[in-house]
């Protein structure tokens, strides 16, 4: 089946550190999404983007739609350590599917 | 308003032993889904429902059953365990787009 690849797998980082990580597709995705799990919680929605090259803020989050429209990338300004957990981006064939695809994840570690 | 309810938080079962994880969600949603998070393999689908009344197979839906009992309820059945069914389990609602998915907390399953 579909697969996404995301890189890194894992960040350790100092805080107040920017963050950028990415997920591929070796198909084309028409709706890209990225989730965060906290620890011991169920993934949350960040962002949800539509439209190839279209870049989506969410406070200190900034996600952008490959242009190909076979990747996205996910960058977080200045990590405070509320940040840490594991990012997964998701995707879809068209807004509105019932199957996502998620990638492995990123697990991110945050050194106050 | 509690969202999507999972339980139970925590099951060990011994191989062949069989149990139903459940699952409520309080948002109107027509779409739930159930899903497993295995180490480095992100997450994957292994039924929906589309609505109520209707059940569909995702990736891996070898080993497990499912009912859409009402709109609220969706449960997971596990008939004959297996320790490759040692996971955690986790449960979701579509919203108004059904790609922007609500979590439970999720179930941690142990099969010995």
């Amino acid at each position: 089946g579909q697969q996404l690849n995301q890189s890194p797998q894992s960040m350790f980082i100092q805080e107040g550190e920017d963050v950028s990580m990415n997920c591929t597709s070796s198909s084309i995705f028409n709706t890209w999404l990225w989730y965060k799990q906290d620890p011991g919680e169920g993934p949350v929605l960040l962002i949800a983007l539509y439209k190839a090259g279209e870049l989506t803020s969410n406070g200190r989050l900034t996600a952008q739609f490959g242009i190909t429209r076979k990747d996205s990338f996910l960058n977080i300004s200045a990590s405070i350590p509320s940040d840490v957990g594991i990012y997964f981006c998701a995707g879809a064939p068209r807004r509105g599917a019932q199957k996502l695809v998620f990638g492995q994840g990123t697990r991110l570690t945050i050194n106050p | 308003n509690a969202g999507v309810t999972q339980t139970p938080k925590f099951q060990v079962l011994k191989t062949g032993q069989s149990m139903t994880l459940q699952c409520a969600q309080d948002m109107n949603h027509n779409s739930m889904y159930w899903y497993r998070q295995d180490p480095g393999m992100g997450l994957r689908l292994i039924y929906y429902s589309a609505s109520e009344g209707t059940t569909d197979k995702g990736e891996v839906p070898n080993g497990y059953n499912v009912s859409r009992l009402n709109k609220r309820e969706f449960s997971l059945r596990l008939e004959s365990a297996a320790p490759s069914q040692t996971s955690v389990y986790f449960c979701a609602s579509g919203g108004s787009t059904n790609e922007k998915l609500f979590f439970g907390s999720g179930t941690q399953l142990s099969v010995l």
